[in-house]
């Protein structure tokens, strides 16, 4: 596609369910990130990947929190029991590289939980 | 730990004035330097891109690299209220590094009509 795809642009979940979240990248990009953020806060790190490895999985909040990427493309971000302090908008991106090349963003998706 | 630092604001400036937005960041090897623009809401976009000293121009945008300093800045010409958003300065890694990009937690522009 012409850009970062995020599915859906809205869920809302009842607190303990699980979620997953999609991230289509740019075609031909081999780096893709997972960003929350929380209303009115910076982004906050989650996981880079490099192809389909993740050599930096530091940001993951907890063990309820996952995520994989298959066939150097589309990624899944998926929480576990999710807890009310998981809602957030949380956007993708993705870069030609990730050797310090540009990343692009997706329109994000805004996660409630209930 | 890998830092940027920016002041969060809100920074006014009037309306045709110049904005001047600021950004340090602690990995002295870093190659690669980006300004991202985020209105409320809204997913952040990139608007510039830097990789060696000096100055880039891009229309009413010049980001100004000094990597002795480990400082990078945006200026805005002839602001415009659309111009008022959060202002995010990221940081690629080391040479030769894999790691992803460090965003700054971003700097609040308002222009005063």
């Amino acid at each position: 596609g012409a850009g970062v795809s995020q599915s859906p642009s809205n869920k809302v979940t009842e607190k303990g369910k699980d979620v997953e979240l999609r991230c289509d990248p740019i075609s031909g990009h081999t780096a893709l990130y997972w960003y929350r953020q929380s209303l009115g806060q910076g982004l906050e790190f989650l996981i880079y990947f490099q192809g389909n490895s993740a050599p930096d999985k530091s940001g993951l909040p907890s063990d309820r929190f996952s995520a994989e990427r298959t066939g150097g493309s589309v990624s899944t971000l998926t929480i576990q029991r999710t807890q009310q302090e998981d809602s957030a908008v949380y956007l993708c991106a993705s870069s030609l590289t990730g050797l310090g090349t540009e990343a692009f963003f997706g329109q994000g998706t805004r996660l409630t939980v209930v | 730990q890998k830092e940027v630092e920016q002041n969060s604001g809100p920074l006014s400036v009037p309306e045709g004035a110049i904005a001047s937005l600021n950004c340090t960041y602690s990995d002295r090897g870093s190659q690669s330097f980006f300004w991202y623009r985020q209105y409320s809401g809204k997913s952040p976009e990139l608007i510039m891109s830097i990789y060696s000293n000096g100055d880039k121009e891009d229309g009413r945008f010049t980001a100004q690299l000094n990597k002795a300093s480990q400082y990078v800045s945006l200026l805005i010409r002839d602001s415009q209220p659309s111009d008022s958003a959060t202002y995010l300065c990221a940081v690629g890694p080391s040479g030769g590094g894999a790691d992803g990009l460090t965003f700054g937690k971003g700097t609040h522009l308002i222009i005063q009509p």
